[in-house]
């Protein structure tokens, strides 16, 4: 199995700060990586695919990168309603493997 | 607008079979490429797939979940149920049903399943 790590698990930030998470890949996977946020009782949401690729609607402010086995997600000028957990998930290969979360709260 | 909605038993007893239900709309499981999914999450902890179908009826499964795990489809209903037998308390959690063309890109709402005697 592909094990997919992020980093860090957790962050304090401030609302207007720009954060960068990090998801690593135990293999390489191309850029079949998506990215998703999840909010507390609700069912994640798909920002990013393809690495970099963003979803229809999602705002620009968010942004993904890399390819192989390291990517970054990249939020600017955070808002209230970005503090969430995020999740990596790698669909190259089966099983399809997700990351282990990085959940961004206010400072 | 692509929607799903998951339905099954909110409460099990450890040794019995779960049956869940994602009923679906806006997309059809009979398109080439087309796939749905059933992803699980503990409380507090990370998401996990489970398995998939596809328009072609080709099945995969999580390798640790295999042998308890059965997933089909019914097209002109526009459902995919998933069977899991043998539940156990470690297997509560939120199970969300997803379609798929590549990636996840739509998501049922979820239902909390817990196992309990």
């Amino acid at each position: 199995d592909i094990q997919m790590t992020q980093s860090p698990s957790s962050l304090s930030a401030s609302v207007g700060d720009t954060v960068t998470i990090t998801c690593r890949a135990s293999q390489g996977i191309s850029n079949y990586l998506a990215w998703f946020q999840q909010k507390p009782g609700k069912a994640p949401k798909c920002l990013i695919y393809g690495a970099s690729s963003l979803e229809s609607g999602v705002p620009s402010k968010f942004s993904g990168s890399g390819s192989g086995t390291d990517f970054t997600l990249t939020i600017s000028s955070l808002q209230p309603e970005d503090f969430a957990t995020y999740y990596c998930q790698q669909y190259n290969v089966y099983p399809l493997t997700f990351g282990g979360g990085t959940k961004v709260d206010i400072k | 607008q692509i929607t799903l909605k998951e339905s099954g038993p909110t409460l099990v007893k450890p040794t019995q079979t779960l049956t869940l239900t994602c009923a679906f709309s806006g997309f059809s499981l009979n398109t080439h490429g087309v796939g749905v999914g059933w992803i699980r999450q503990p409380p507090g902890k990370a998401l996990e797939w489970l398995a998939l179908i596809y328009w072609d009826d080709d099945k995969r499964y999580s390798p640790s979940l295999k042998s308890r795990l059965t997933i089909t489809k019914d097209t002109s209903k526009n459902q995919v149920v998933l069977t899991m037998t043998n539940m156990d308390p470690v297997d509560t959690g939120t199970y969300y049903c997803a379609h798929r063309i590549l990636w996840f890109d739509s998501w049922g709402q979820g239902t909390l399943v817990t196992v309990s005697s």
